[in-house]
């Protein structure tokens, strides 16, 4: 069975430029979650998905968006770049349960110059 | 609302010596407990993951966790490094109140094998 893909894998913007993440999870997922780690704040939660609807946000501004989609792919959206957006950016895929393991894509590092 | 501590940032041991990375949290409710590894340039992958029943949890490639409520700890361990040990760590924890599958990650523990 495919693990989670994350496209890109890498990618470079300039401040003030907006970005958009793409997560595929794994076949039969339908949860998925966002997570931005950076050296200074560590892995921190954005925000879940569940059957296209958001289920729960983490303490992250406006600018950062996501949505899902009926297939169960998400995207997560970053409008007007900081340089504190520089991160990997994970994305995890569950099958539905609240005991389930959480699967973890590879990341997309984003780079703000 | 939950937190995780994990003593020591970096921690190195021998080939062959017990690994032990420290993890305390704080959860005003019963908490889901996880601990995760990730190499560089990868994502995070599972070890093993307490959610209730038996405290003694075991994972893959030989780690171990036990969930301790009255030290509030679910510190990992392995009776014998490995090389390929080597890598990050992070305990992570989850409770219903905000949410099962928003994680509460620590800091992470770098963890360096010596031959």
């Amino acid at each position: 069975k495919a693990g989670v893909t994350q496209t890109p894998r890498y990618l470079i913007k300039t401040r003030g430029q907006q970005v958009t993440l793409s997560c595929s999870p794994i076949s039969g997922h339908r949860s998925v979650s966002w997570y931005q780690q950076t050296p200074g704040q560590g892995l921190q939660f954005l925000f879940e998905y569940f059957s296209e609807t958001q289920r729960n946000k983490g303490n992250f501004p406006g600018r950062f968006s996501g949505r899902q989609f009926s297939n169960s792919r998400s995207e997560m959206n970053v409008s007007t770049l900081e340089l504190g957006d520089s991160a990997l950016y994970l994305c995890a895929s569950v099958a539905g349960g609240s005991t389930d393991t959480q699967y973890f894509g590879p990341g997309t590092r984003l780079t703000v110059l | 609302a939950q937190s995780v501590t994990q003593l020591g940032s970096h921690v190195s041991v021998s080939e062959g010596a017990l690994v032990l990375l420290r993890c305390n949290y704080s959860s005003s409710v019963p908490p889901y407990l996880f601990w995760y590894v990730q190499y560089p340039n990868q994502g995070l992958q599972l070890l093993l993951k307490y959610t209730t029943g038996a405290t003694l949890v075991k994972g893959i490639n030989g780690f171990e966790a036990e969930f301790k409520k009255s030290e509030t700890s679910f510190h990992l361990t392995k009776p014998s490094a490995h090389m390929s040990d080597a890598a990050e760590y992070f305990c992570a924890v989850s409770a219903m109140d905000t949410g099962r599958r928003a994680l509460t990650f620590g800091s992470g523990t770098r963890l360096q094998v010596q031959p």
